[in-house]
């Protein structure tokens, strides 16, 4: 099974709504990073939390660590067409520091 | 500050030939990670670099790909006698340091099409 889970898989709201995106790891995270992608492009660094409880936002983008630190999600308010895109959770594993990633969350939003 | 560089953004490459693919990491960054995304999966880890030294290779197949990182120039990932399975995005991501306290970059990556 995946180590990280990424909910939905794909997910498809009008132009101003708000949505959530959830990533579920199988361990302890100890650094959690979000990326965007669009199709055929790189990824695009979002946040990076690291502290249970964390939260930060970006324009109009959030994203929270639960306190147990085995649960991230994303939030995005008052969605707009160029949220539109893959969302990806990655956390670190391994003792040299690489990320593993979820499989992504597919957004799309209609104007 | 330009961010980080891969080239090509798309290589053709037809079975049996190499592949070279070049990562430039951004401006004093010294950590350098390879990763493959397959169409409808997600990303996988192949190696992680420092200049000159390779430091993780454990998600890198054992046989036809290598990595190197060399003193001058970008990281090259290098695969050999290619076949279709190795058709991919492959993207790196530069550090200044290594994970977890880091923000880790990504490049575009490069399209790789085996024929």
């Amino acid at each position: 099974s995946q180590e990280l889970e990424q909910s939905p898989q794909s997910l498809i709201v009008q132009e101003g709504k708000n949505l959530t995106i959830n990533c579920t790891s199988s361990k302890t995270l100890y650094g959690l990073y979000w990326y965007k992608q669009k199709y055929g492009e790189g990824l695009i660094f979002l946040m990076m939390l690291q502290k249970g409880g964390e939260e930060k936002s970006h324009e109009k983008i959030t994203a929270k660590l639960d306190e147990k630190k085995q649960q991230s999600s994303l939030h995005i308010t008052a969605s707009q067409p160029s949220h539109a895109g893959i969302y990806l959770c990655g956390a670190v594993r391994g003792s040299q520091g690489n990320l593993i990633f979820g499989k992504g969350t597919k957004l799309s939003v209609k104007p | 500050n330009a961010g980080v560089m891969q080239n090509p953004r798309h290589l053709v490459r037809r079975r049996g030939q190499e592949a070279r693919l070049r990562c430039s990491p951004m401006k004093g960054h010294s950590h350098v990670y390879w990763y493959r995304q397959l169409p409808e999966e997600g990303l996988k880890f192949m190696v992680y670099l420092q200049k000159e030294n390779i430091i993780d290779e454990s998600g890198m197949p054992k046989e036809r790909f290598s990595a190197e990182f060399p003193k001058e120039g970008p990281s090259i990932l290098r695969i050999q006698q290619v076949v279709r399975g190795d058709s991919a995005a492959y993207f790196c991501a530069s550090s200044p340091s290594a994970h977890p306290n880091t923000e880790a970059f990504f490049g575009q990556g490069t399209r790789l099409t085996v024929v």
